[in-house]
């Protein structure tokens, strides 16, 4: 079966610009969950979507917005880049939603704001 | 701010030795526990969930549970030099359900 895909892997954007960044669950899977990882804060919890519906939201600005599409697929976008959303993104996919269940890591997007 | 911590590292042992992480967490209501292993550059990669008092073994892991001192730890018996990496503990967040990670432990095995 074929994992967690990203696109695209690398990215790098200017300050106030938007981004969009991809994710393709594994097949099957309904939840996406999307973090951001920076060498200083680990692993931040975005947000995540269910069933075309965000289940819930971590603590970020309303910059970082997100959505689902009926395979499953998810987008998230960043509006007006601060240089601190510099960072790698990661997606992770899981059968059903929350913590309880194994969520499977894609490889990320490396975003980079100059 | 519910939060989960781990011990930044670096940890290094010795090829052969046993790697013991730890990890505590301040959310009463979690209920399932995860080890993810991080190498450099890479994505994280599930080595075992956990979700019940007491031990569980795969292979050359274990992962301990103890809900009422809320601390989760990872044993890892006879370290390989492919096992440094960077170990990262989630917990589920009691009410909305979602993973809290730790900052993660950096483990270095020498040969």
């Amino acid at each position: 079966k074929a994992g967690v895909t990203q696109t695209p892997r690398y990215l790098i954007k200017t300050r106030g610009q938007q981004v969009t960044l991809s994710c393709s669950p594994i097949s099957g899977h309904r939840s996406v969950s999307w973090y951001q990882q920076t060498p200083g804060q680990g692993l931040q919890f975005l947000f995540e979507y269910f069933s075309e519906t965000q289940r819930n939201k971590g603590n970020f600005p309303g910059r970082f917005s997100g959505r689902q599409f009926s395979n499953s697929r998810s987008e998230m976008n960043v509006s007006t880049l601060e240089l601190g959303d510099s960072a790698l993104y990661l997606c992770a996919s899981s059968l059903e939603p929350g913590g309880t269940d194994t969520q499977y890591f894609g490889p990320g997007t490396r975003l980079t704001v100059l | 701010q519910k939060e989960v911590e781990q011990n930044s590292g670096p940890l290094s042992v010795p090829e052969g030795a046993i790697a013991s992480l730890n990890c505590t967490y301040s959310d009463r209501g979690s209920q399932s526990f995860f080890w993810y292993r991080q190498y450099s550059g890479k994505s994280p990669e599930l080595i075992m969930s956990i979700y019940s008092n007491g031990d569980k073994e795969d292979g050359r892991f274990t992962a301990q549970l103890n809900k009422a001192s809320q601390y989760v730890s990872l044993l890892i018996r006879d370290s390989q030099p492919s096992d440094s990496a960077t170990y990262l503990c989630a917990v589920s967040e009691g009410s909305q359900g979602n993973l809290i990670f730790g900052k993660g432990t950096k483990l270095s095995v020498k040969p």
